[in-house]
């Protein structure tokens, strides 16, 4: 099976841009969608990326996903950070074996 | 809207079974694929168990293979995950969800002498 590797955190300033990273261990991140969660303390986990790079209805158009097959891994962008972005954030993706995986998760803190 | 609401969680004695349910509305369920994931105390995310808007394929996480099994009532729009010889281990809230969309509010499980 594979693995999804996110940093353990990530803290940025208000207004200003943060990137999380999620790397694939094994196969090609290319080859099965990518999904970005965001879950708030005490809060069930909510969808802000889906495919890649959709956003769900609702999402603000500050959040985006992009892969990058250089480096076999996906990314995360928030734009114009407000206080309300502060949680914890997911990756996940699949392989053709259905096995369905997460990262481990990245604590963005905005101070 | 989409409701996903998990029941069944509670207190469970280490090596004893329990089973969750997830009744979903506000979208067809049959034809969707639903998941078991849960989180442990402070922990992230685990994926436990997928299967098809049919019920024609199941899949698991090495850590509940065996021991766990998902099935889905179409008739009655409700999932579920039965869970045996339980372990300390196994002590998370318990989410269904539509992935990639649609999530629920969780249910507690706690596996504890």
């Amino acid at each position: 099976n594979f693995m999804l590797t996110q940093p353990h955190s990530v803290s940025e300033s208000p207004g200003k841009t943060v990137t999380i990273s999620c790397t694939r261990s094994s196969g090609s991140i290319a080859s099965n969608y990518v999904q970005w969660y965001q879950q708030r303390p005490g809060s069930s986990p909510t969808t802000v990326i889906y495919e890649d790079n959709q956003r769900p209805s609702g999402v603000p158009d500050r959040f985006s996903g992009s892969i990058d097959s250089s480096s076999n891994s996906a990314s995360l962008t928030i734009s114009g950070l407000k206080t309300e972005d502060e949680a914890d954030y997911y990756c996940q993706s699949y392989d053709s074996s259905n096995n369905w995986v997460f990262g481990g998760g990245t604590k963005l803190t905005v101070l | 809207q989409v409701q996903l609401v998990e029941s069944g969680g509670g207190v469970v004695q280490p090596g004893r079974s329990l089973r969750l349910s997830c009744a979903a509305s506000g979208f067809t369920f049959s034809s969707y694929g639903m998941h078991w994931v849960r989180q442990a105390p402070g922990k992230g995310l685990e994926w436990v168990a997928v299967i098809w808007y049919d019920g024609s394929n199941k899949y698991y996480a090495d850590s509940v293979k065996g021991r766990f099994t998902i099935s889905r009532d179409n008739s009655k729009n409700t999932l579920y995950l039965q869970m045996n010889s339980l372990r300390a281990e196994d002590t998370a809230v318990y989410y269904c969800a539509r992935l990639p969309r649609n999530w629920g509010q969780g249910t507690l499980v706690t596996v504890s002498s």
